[in-house]
């Protein structure tokens, strides 16, 4: 079964850095688009950007294009998503998920989330 | 970018009931080359991720209840469900998967009359 498995809640102070991971479970995360997925408090989700793990090609929303980093490393099936410098406007739940294969446009497996809180 | 937009923002039906979504895209979503709609919704549930019921507008997810149907094309979407359950309360988000960014729509809560 596919899966995606994230790192654990955060809590940060303003200006530190942070990268949290997304690993998946099946040799198959190595040729799919894995997206990031921004949920404030009490909002809706938010499409961040998204990574091919078979070259790392990446896509970011413009509103997001510049204050995060989407990496991989197809040799431990894991994605990351990145800050250089946090801000409290940054306190959300993170999800990654897989974009379906086979041409479902959609995305299909979501990981469990991953809190982000940050907080002088 | 795509805007979505949903309506109604929250929506009370009867059980048994039938509770209908709509959502309306700012362009076309139809891949021409395909004949398919690169529309998506989800069903997000306290404290749990987005979870897919329909893509393709139309297609139903493996293992998503029949009772779940989407419709329509181009620029305006349903979803429906055809007898309202206890366990379908939760908030509906629509998205699209035409051109990034995949942008969603705001949600509608779906609550219990």
């Amino acid at each position: 079964e596919v899966q995606l498995v994230q790192s654990g809640a955060e809590v940060k102070k303003p200006g530190e850095s942070l990268k949290i991971t997304c690993k998946g479970s099946e040799h198959n995360f190595l040729k799919v688009w894995i997206g990031w997925v921004r949920q404030m408090p009490g909002k809706g989700p938010e499409w961040m950007g998204m990574i091919y793990t078979g070259d790392s090609e990446t896509r970011y929303s413009r509103s997001f294009e510049g204050q995060v980093t989407i990496s991989a490393d197809k040799s431990i099936t894991t994605a990351y998503l990145q800050w250089s410098s946090l801000e409290a406007s940054d306190t959300a739940m993170y999800y990654c998920a897989r974009r379906g294969i086979s041409g479902k446009e959609a995305f299909d497996i979501w990981g469990q989330g991953t809190m982000v809180t940050i907080s002088s | 970018d795509i805007v979505m937009t949903q309506s109604p923002d929250s929506l009370a039906v009867s059980l048994g009931e039938r509770a209908t979504i709509n959502c309306k895209s700012s362009q076309s979503l139809l891949y021409s080359s395909q004949n398919k709609n690169y529309l998506a919704w989800y069903q997000q549930k306290p404290g749990q991720p987005p979870k897919l019921l329909i893509y393709w507008a139309s297609t139903r997810e493996s293992g998503v209840p029949d009772r779940f149907s989407g419709s329509g094309s181009g620029a305006d979407f349903t979803l429906t469900i055809s007898s309202l359950q206890a366990e379908d309360v939760a908030v509906y988000y629509c998205q699209q998967c035409y051109y990034a960014p995949f942008t969603f729509g705001q949600g509608t809560r779906l609550e219990i009359k």
